[in-house]
């Protein structure tokens, strides 16, 4: 089946300008959680999503950062006035299952957002 | 305040031998670890992982050991092959967490 997509790939922004990631789960994937990658660096967490509730947004690292998961299936990760420490790699995962436990991630290709 | 810690950014091994990636946690009460790997332009991809009621788990050429009392894990693969070469990120939650915590990464060469 498909995996876990991410759109677009690519994105350059101007510094102030605001952007819009898109995250389309495994289908059926009760679970959706963003992380942010910086270069050389690995994945840390921003948010969780179980179902259309986000329960987790401790690794917001602003309130520029905002997603939203309105019927429990895609999602959008959005980031206002981008800033040049917003350049990363933005990686989307979902898990099957609600509950926390030993369950797998699944997770995208990203996005890879250069602000400029 | 890292809490996995990858300390080898890189490794290179020739075809054929056992590479070895170790990971070292602070957090006691992480429960479960992952091991993922990462080709350039893709997502992480899901390896293998352990529980923290097992020290050992198998699945083909990988193996993941947990030692509890020393707050370590490794992942060795053999035979090891080219297509082996990737970066190699050790991850953990808690039993009751879902974010992953994610090490730096170790990227791994492996020679033909």
């Amino acid at each position: 089946g498909a995996g876990v997509s991410q759109s677009p790939r690519y994105k350059v922004a101007k510094r102030g300008q605001d952007v819009a990631l898109r995250c389309d789960p495994i289908s059926g994937h009760v679970s959706l959680f963003w992380y942010q990658q910086a270069l050389g660096q690995g994945p840390e967490f921003l948010t969780y999503f179980q179902n259309e509730a986000q329960l987790d947004k401790s690794g917001l690292p602003s309130d520029r950062f905002f997603a939203e998961r309105p019927e429990g299936s895609v999602s959008t990760l959005k980031i206002q006035r981008t800033q040049q420490e917003d350049s990363a790699v933005y990686l989307c995962a979902s898990r099957q299952i609600g509950a926390s436990g030993r369950e797998t991630q699944y997770f995208g290709p990203g996005t890879r957002l250069l602000v400029l | 305040d890292q809490q996995v810690k990858q300390n080898s950014p890189s490794l290179s091994v020739q075809e054929g031998r056992i590479s070895i990636l170790n990971c070292d946690y602070t957090n006691s009460m992480f429960d479960y670890f992952l091991w993922y790997k990462k080709y350039p332009a893709e997502g992480p991809t899901f390896l293998i992982s352990i529980s923290s009621i097992k020290d050992k788990n198998e699945d083909g050429r990988f193996t993941v050991f947990l030692n509890k009392s020393a707050k370590h894990l490794s992942l060795h693969i053999v035979p090891s092959q080219p297509g082996d070469s990737a970066v190699y990120f050790c991850a953990s939650h808690t039993e009751y967490g879902n974010k992953l915590v994610f090490g730096a990464g170790t990227i791994l060469r492996v020679k033909s």
